[in-house]
């Protein structure tokens, strides 16, 4: 079982080099995260969608774009990186969203670590 | 001050003793998440609750919503249970995870 997968695992750029950060799911979710996690920090909401087609922005969306184009892949992008970007990025999927009654399970990527220089 | 706060920041322990960790928070919330993350990064769901206990195995995670506190219980702790433990609570007026810190855990043989 897949789950949650994401790609590239690491990746090192270069200021102004963009990238996106693939996540796809098999799990028919509805709902689908990108958290940045950073030291000292806890994990801090980009964008999220709540369906196919669907993208809305988190606590930290500056200097990053989304899609949600197909139900099972999100994708992050970065369109001139900064070194501020340097983080470690996770996906998650969940349905229903977190916090129902009936599940709300989160389920998480294995990471995707930046180093923007 | 963080919305949702974790006790101790790091635990250490040796193999069979019992473990807690703390998890307040300042905010109303849905449900509350306690969440592993390995040294190898990788993050799993332990728990959802909003309200009572749940128990997995060894694992055992209390709320009390009057308090606004929640607890994450590991009985017989074992070398393996060295991770990362992560509590986040879900908003109820934004509907958004709102993420602790974190708590390292290194239980020694």
């Amino acid at each position: 079982n897949a789950g949650v997968t994401q790609t590239p695992k690491f990746r090192v750029l270069k200021t102004g080099q963009s990238m996106t950060l693939l996540c796809a799911q098999d799990m028919n979710h509805e709902y689908m995260y990108w958290y940045r996690q950073d030291p000292g920090m806890g994990l801090r909401l980009i964008h999220y969608s709540v369906g196919e087609g669907t993208t809305a922005k988190g606590e930290v969306p500056d200097g990053y774009n989304v899609s949600r184009l197909k139900k099972q892949n999100f994708l992050l992008g970065l369109e001139s990186a900064a070194p501020s970007q340097t983080s470690v990025y996770f996906c998650a999927s969940s349905y229903p969203p977190p916090g129902h009654r009936n599940t709300g399970e989160l389920f998480f990527g294995e990471g995707s670590r930046l180093t923007v220089l | 001050k963080n919305e949702v706060e974790q006790s101790p920041q790091n635990l250490t322990a040796q193999e069979g003793e019992f473990i807690t960790i703390n998890c307040s928070y300042s905010v109303g919330i849905s449900a509350l998440h306690w969440l592993q993350q390995h040294p190898g990064g990788g993050i799993v769901s332990l728990f959802m609750l909003s309200s009572g206990k749940k128990k997995h195995g060894r694992l055992i995670a209390t709320i009390n919503i009057q308090e606004k506190h929640s607890s994450l219980h590991i009985t017989a702790s074992h070398p393996r249970d060295s991770a990362v433990y992560i509590c986040a609570g879900r908003s109820y007026n934004t509907d958004k995870l709102i993420f602790g810190t974190g708590t390292r855990l290194q239980v020694f043989p």
